[in-house]
């Protein structure tokens, strides 16, 4: 599996946009970029994923580079609930497991 | 709609023992996975199935084995149970292979005495 980098950890204010990066330089084409994220004491939780093109849901946005190199997840207005470990996972088509690097712990400053 | 429903939530068992963990999948979903996440670190992939057959194998110890019924509720079997062995331990369940979303259960705790 390609690999990604992520910052360890990351703060941010609360009401404030959160911008999370992740690096995957060795990705294919055939990669898929998935974010996921796991609050304290629970399972990880799907967030956002993408091939080539930028992503909007209910919960974030994924800004892709157009080389596809890195990525970005966007939390338009932080809140406490979105303090966590946010994981960027490379998913090739046809590939089923998630394989988790160590991920970004943010931290939401009230 | 109910999410996965992992049981027990908790389990405390002594060296040397058996272990069972099970995972109820959302609805319709035919694709269950397995994760271990030791303490403190990141959650690793053990074992997948998809309509009854195992579909993936990640870094499963020989002494662990699954399996997934007709009604697609998936059991861990855990024997020898080590110390190591104590950890969170998820099931996700997804409805079709490939990239579509994992949806994950709470979790069981399991410590080894």
């Amino acid at each position: 599996d390609a690999k990604t980098t992520q910052p360890n950890s990351m703060e941010s204010n609360e009401e404030e946009p959160v911008h999370l990066p992740c690096n995957h330089s060795t990705i294919s084409g055939t990669d898929y970029i998935h974010w996921y994220r796991q609050l304290p004491s629970q399972g990880p939780e799907y967030v956002i994923h993408g091939l080539t093109s930028n992503v909007n849901n209910r919960m974030a946005s994924l800004a892709i580079a157009e080389d596809r190199k890195s990525s970005t997840l966007i939390l338009h207005r932080a809140t406490l609930r979105d303090a966590a470990v946010y994981y960027c996972i490379l998913r090739a088509f046809g590939n089923e497991k998630l394989t988790f690097g160590t991920g970004t712990r943010l931290t939401i400053i009230p | 709609a109910a999410g996965v429903i992992q049981s027990p939530r908790h389990l405390i068992k002594e060296k040397r023992e058996t272990a069972t963990l099970k995972c109820y999948p959302i609805s319709r979903h035919d694709t269950v996975y397995w994760y271990q996440q030791g303490p403190g670190q990141d959650p690793q992939f053990l074992i997948s199935f998809y309509e009854k057959m195992q579909s993936d194998k990640g870094s499963i110890p020989d002494r662990f084995s699954a399996q997934q019924f007709s009604d697609y509720h998936s059991e861990l079997n855990m024997s020898s149970l080590e110390l190591g062995d104590s950890a969170l331990y998820f099931c996700a369940s997804s409805l079709v292979l490939a990239t579509d979303t994992q949806y994950f259960g709470p979790g069981t705790r399991l410590t080894v005495l």
